[in-house]
């Protein structure tokens, strides 16, 4: 069975610092990864997803993450956060095969401080 | 292309009632899903069907029911509202995982669906 941890369930920072959101993963085969971004009051927006080839991946809105197979980790990095990052952030695992789904991590809150 | 939309997006309910949410997408996509969120819970499946005529249960299936009677539409009823069913419900679609490659296995989200069961 698969299932994603994402430690702690809020992160602030100041406007223009590092955004790091991490998020662990398990897994009985190779995965694809998901992060998925939520505006107050909205559904999910897909951020970046990874499915094979290159580990650094890059998404929307200047965020980006790396598979690191050997950590069984996807951290989400933002090198300068801006106000409108302010967003619940969820990452996601799927398996490959037929009917595969989606297993979620339970979300992270993102503050940003002006 | 509208992608997926949610009828209603709020609703009140009194314990023991009965109502449908519709979920509604213009993307020819084969599967969809039906989500709950709550606070400090992430996204957890409800039920999900990969065809027209076909459910299968998901995570948290009990008090719910589901109809995919029509290809773009996937119907979620709750026969009887029970203050546990308060939550924000999701509604997703996506291409067939593996048939159309990789990009397949993204899920496309509606708005949400907030009901309070009182």
């Amino acid at each position: 069975a698969q299932s994603v941890t994402q430690l702690g369930s809020h992160v602030s920072v100041s406007e223009g610092a590092l955004v790091l959101l991490r998020c662990n993963y398990s897994s009985s085969v190779p995965p694809y990864l998901f992060w998925y971004v939520q505006y107050p009051n909205q559904g999910l927006q897909l951020l970046l997803k990874y499915t094979t080839g290159a580990t650094l991946v890059k998404g929307i809105n200047g965020f980006e993450a790396e598979f690191k197979k050997s950590e069984t980790s996807f951290h989400l990095t933002k090198p300068s956060a801006h106000m409108s990052d302010a967003a619940e952030y969820f990452c996601a695992v799927s398996d490959t095969g037929a009917n595969s789904k989606l297993t979620f991590g339970k979300g992270i809150t993102l503050s940003v401080r002006p | 292309n509208a992608g997926v939309t949610q009828t209603p997006k709020f609703r009140v309910l009194k314990t023991g009632q009965s109502m449908t949410l519709l979920c509604a997408q213009d993307m020819n996509h084969e599967y969809m899903y039906w989500y709950r969120q709550d606070p400090g819970m992430g996204l957890r499946l409800i039920h999900y069907s990969v065809g027209e005529g076909t459910t299968a249960k998901g995570e948290v299936p009990d008090g719910y029911n589901v109809s995919r009677l029509k290809k773009q539409n996937f119907l979620l009823g709750l026969e009887s509202a029970a203050p546990s069913q308060t939550s924000v419900y999701f509604c997703a679609s996506s291409t067939t995982p593996g048939l159309a490659g990789v990009g397949s296995y993204e899920q496309y989200f509606g708005p949400g669906t907030r009901l309070t069961v009182t």
